[in-house]
């Protein structure tokens, strides 16, 4: 099945800086990939996706990259603030042969640090 | 979001008990899905449903049970076969299919007494 790996694990940046989380995958036919937000005890947002058929997508202050050759894709957040403060999961879903679900990774919790 | 709900929020389960988590939907989303959460870690399947009447086993399904008698609802049991209950549990729905967002409910904490 699927393998989702992300790093960091913990991340600590000034606000106002950039943050970088990276994921790869296993499975080269996983096509989405969603990114969710989780504050303490409260459920997933998800914050931003992209299709197999696209390198990049922009939204505001958050983008994601991804590299299907590599198999590796990744959040940025510019201009970080301290509601951005959570973890961070990324997840792929895979199509075809019946499958549905996402495969999560561990996750990254990331800190603004004032 | 505010069309999913579950409950209970908190849950306790005794040794040998089965106990059902609830949740339900008004987006009129056809797929549901139930994860399991434990501290450090990410989101694991446990099982999916596309439509009514249908469901299929994720990753991590040995000691739960699922129905969907209805598109709205798709309760989860807990058996006394799943040794270790404990963690967060999540119940999420989408349109359904591999690229449509999947939305969460607020969660249900079970701990053993």
């Amino acid at each position: 099945g699927e393998n989702v790996e992300q790093h960091p694990s913990t991340l600590s940046v000034q606000e106002g800086d950039s943050a970088v989380i990276k994921c790869t995958y296993s499975d080269s036919a996983s096509n989405y990939f969603p990114w969710y937000k989780q504050e303490l005890g409260k459920r997933p947002q998800l914050i931003i996706d992209i299709r197999s058929n696209v390198g990049e997508k922009k939204d505001q202050r958050i983008a994601v990259t991804l590299n299907k050759t590599a198999k590796h894709f990744s959040l940025h957040i510019t201009e970080t603030q301290p509601e951005d403060s959570a973890v961070y999961f990324c997840a792929a879903s895979i199509t075809g042969g019946g499958a549905d679900g996402l495969t999560f990774g561990k996750g990254t919790h990331l800190i603004i640090q004032p | 979001d505010g069309g999913i709900t579950q409950s209970p929020k908190y849950l306790f389960r005794k040794e040998g008990q089965n106990v059902t988590l609830s949740c339900e939907q008004n987006l009129n989303h056809d797929a549901m899905y139930w994860y399991r959460q434990d501290p450090g870690q990410g989101l694991r399947l446990i099982y999916y449903s596309q439509i009514v009447n249908d469901f299929q086993k994720g990753d991590i399904a040995e000691g739960y049970s699922v129905s969907r008698e209805k598109k709205e609802s798709f309760p989860l049991t807990v058996t006394s076969a799943q040794k270790n209950p404990t963690a967060f549990y999540l119940c999420a729905s989408s349109l359904g299919g591999w690229d449509q967002p999947q939305h969460f409910g607020d969660g249900t904490r079970l701990s053993i007494l």
